[in-house]
């Protein structure tokens, strides 16, 4: 089974700056890779797909990168709606999650 | 629009029975994969299980082997996951997602969730 790796476990930062979150895998996934956002009391919601296409209705400033085994999401400029949990999935081979990091208010 | 819209929230006793379902709506049923993920309190997301209700393939992660069953009515456009035995740490908020490409894909819908609390 592919491990997913997710780091920091929490970001804090302030409104207005960039976040980085990184993912990496135990193995290649080649661009089969995914980011989700999920809120207090939500079901989580899909942002990334393919390593770095924006879902649709997603906004710009989510920005996914990276291929084989390690992944970024950038966040350019955190909004107060995505202070939240993210998390990576592996659909390489079947589909396992990282344990998420949290980004929250600096 | 698509919808997945889950059954609603069970309280069981250890030992119980339970079936759980998942209506799709908005899309063709039989077209897509249909995962569960499991989310324990407090906890990450866990890939459970995935079957394809055009023809009821389904595969299961190594966790979850002999612990669940999936399966799907397509006349109905629902997708269930069932345990014959539950325990106490079947408690979590159960998700169906849509799952976008051929078993392994990225799950681009997903259902509000079923909370499952087990307890004596």
């Amino acid at each position: 089974e592919i491990v997913m790796t997710q780091s920091p476990a929490t970001l804090s930062v302030s409104p207005g700056e960039r976040a980085t979150l990184s993912c990496r895998a135990s193995q290649s996934v080649t661009s089969n890779l995914a980011w989700y956002q999920q809120k207090p009391g939500q079901a989580p919601r899909l942002l990334i797909y393919g390593a770095s296409t924006r879902a649709t209705g997603i906004p710009a400033r989510f920005t996914g990168s990276g291929s084989g085994t390690e992944f970024t999401l950038t966040i350019s400029s955190l909004q107060s709606e995505d202070f939240a949990v993210y998390y990576c999935q592996q659909y390489d081979n079947w589909g396992t999650f990282g344990q998420g990091t949290k980004v929250e208010i600096k | 629009e698509v919808q997945l819209v889950q059954s609603g929230a069970e309280v069981k006793k250890p030992g119980d029975s339970l079936r759980i379902s998942c209506k799709g709506s908005g899309y063709s049923f039989t077209s897509y994969w249909i995962g569960w993920v499991r989310q324990m309190p407090g906890k990450g997301l866990e890939w459970m299980g995935i079957i394809y209700p055009g023809d009821s393939d389904t595969r299961y992660s190594p966790s979850f082997q002999g612990q669940v069953i999936i399966s799907a009515v397509k006349s109905i456009s629902t997708a269930y996951l069932q345990w014959s035995r539950l325990k106490a740490s079947d408690t979590a908020m159960y998700y169906c997602v849509r799952i976008m490409g051929y078993r392994s894909g990225w799950y681009d819908y997903w259902g509000q969730g079923t909370l499952v609390t087990v307890s004596s």
